[in-house]
């Protein structure tokens, strides 16, 4: 199975700032199957990227995905209040599909 | 707008069973892949198993021989039976919907999860 690690574990920034959160795989996810979920607590996960960089529906624009091969990134241009949160990466191209530990992105 | 609700999940003995439900809305249900996917106290997400649209059926090592996924389409509803739980198994688990049909463990839809505590 894709092993998928994701760094930090925890980003401590301001509102206003950029992160820049990373996602590394075992192996090379095929077709740059990579997704990108964002989850606040209590609440269910919410697709944000897909494809490596395609935003799904009624995702900000200053929302962006990157990468191919093994190493991905997930970018928030600046941050906005509401997006404190736990972010996941997902790999879909191959059984199972896996999810990396996740990367707080908590208030400084 | 696509709506998923589960239900039947609480309290269960190391060893019982349960059988959880998920009832869709606001698509053609029988036309998507679905999956559960749960989360542990406090960890990540785990993809659980999976459905086609044709019915085939797929398994995490961590469940295979023990859950078992199947679909309603005439009720709009999918399940999972747990048997032979045990303390690891203790998350919310929740029921997703495939982004489209090619692509079946994308997620675009999620319920709201319901917990599953397996203590004695």
């Amino acid at each position: 199975e894709i092993v998928l690690t994701q760094s930090p574990g925890t980003l401590s920034l301001s509102p206003g700032e950029r992160a820049t959160l990373s996602c590394r795989a075992s192996q090379s996810v095929s077709s740059s199957y990579l997704a990108w979920y964002q989850q606040k607590p209590g609440q269910a996960p919410r697709l944000l990227i897909y494809g490596a960089s395609s935003r799904a529906t009624g995702i900000p624009d200053r929302f962006s995905g990157s990468g191919s091969g093994t190493d991905f990134t997930l970018t928030i241009s600046r941050l906005e209040p509401e997006d404190f949160a736990v972010y996941y990466c997902q790999q879909y191209s191959r059984s199972p599909s896996t999810f990396g530990g996740g990367t707080k992105v908590e208030i400084k | 707008e696509v709506q998923l609700l589960e239900s039947g999940g609480g309290l269960v003995q190391p060893g019982g069973s349960l059988r959880l439900s998920c009832a869709a809305s606001g698509s053609t249900f029988s036309s998507y892949a679905m999956s559960w996917v749960r989360q542990a106290p406090g960890k990540g997400l785990e993809w659980v198993s999976g459905i086609s649209v044709g019915g085939s059926t797929y398994y995490a090592d961590s469940v295979k021989g023990r859950f078992a996924i199947s679909r309603d389409n005439s009720k709009n509803t999918l399940y999972l039976q747990m048997n032979s739980l045990r303390a690891e198994d203790t998350a919310v688990y929740y029921c997703a919907k495939a982004y489209d049909t090619l692509t079946a463990y994308l997620f675009d839809y999620w319920g709201q999860g319901t917990p599953v505590p397996v203590s004695s």
